[in-house]
């Protein structure tokens, strides 16, 4: 079945220095690709989507490329605030392979970021 | 436009006892899709409804059900509660015409005493 890896951390760093999350995907079929970030006590907020291959999802200075080759889609932001603090997933849909075009999420574990001033 | 609204926000049952918990999709989405986060297993799929009709259940007993309303609103039901059952529980909406964006509520936070 369809399933996501992400690095794990905790990543803790420094206001203003690069972040890189690591996530990579197994999928049979065509799958889009998500990140979503959770802040404390909340839920789950879109940050970037991409629907296929060499496709960029950015936001809020967030960045992520579908490799289809590598099966990755990994998150970077060139320099990080205190604000972006919070636990980042990775998670992939592929309604394409699912009895009636089910939009279940597959995610992975989270990965917590601590972002010091 | 209003977010996906998920009540109550929090909940202290006891084992054995049974709970309700409800959605409120965003106006126009005909998706609701159900999720489990515990810091063991992270998120869990419990399933899927679109246009009333169950379109995916993940692996999860039977004690666990859902439904949707014409109007898209979504209950869950967990019955017979016991301790693993406490968790974040998570409702999310979309379009539902393939792989576009789950936008979510705040969850529901149940703790089984």
């Amino acid at each position: 079945g369809n399933s996501v890896t992400q690095m794990e951390g905790p990543v803790t760093l420094s206001e203003e220095a690069f972040l890189t999350i690591n996530c990579t995907y197994t999928a049979t079929g065509y799958p889009s690709l998500f990140w979503y970030v959770q802040y404390p006590g909340e839920g789950l907020q879109l940050l970037l989507k991409a629907t296929k291959a060499d496709d960029k999802g950015s936001n809020k200075g967030f960045e992520a490329t579908y490799r289809k080759e590598t099966t990755s889609f990994h998150l970077e932001k060139g320099s990080v605030q205190v604000s972006d603090s919070a636990v980042y997933f990775c998670a992939l849909s592929d309604s394409s392979l699912t009895q009636g075009g089910s939009e279940k999420l597959v995610f992975g574990k989270g990965t917590k970021l601590t972002v010091n001033p | 436009k209003a977010g996906v609204t998920q009540t109550p926000r929090y909940l202290i049952k006891t084992r054995g006892q049974q709970v309700t918990l409800s959605c409120s999709p965003i106006s126009g989405h005909r998706s609701v899709s159900w999720y489990q986060q515990t810091p063991g297993q992270g998120l869990q799929f419990l399933f899927e409804y679109f246009s009333e009709t169950q379109r995916n259940k993940g692996n999860f007993p039977g004690r666990f059900s859902g439904r949707q309303f014409s109007n898209s609103r979504s209950e869950m039901n967990v019955s017979t509660l016991e301790l693993g059952d406490s968790a974040l529980y998570l409702c999310a909406s979309s379009l539902g015409i393939g792989n576009q964006p789950q936008h979510f509520g705040d969850g529901t936070r149940l703790s089984i005493l």
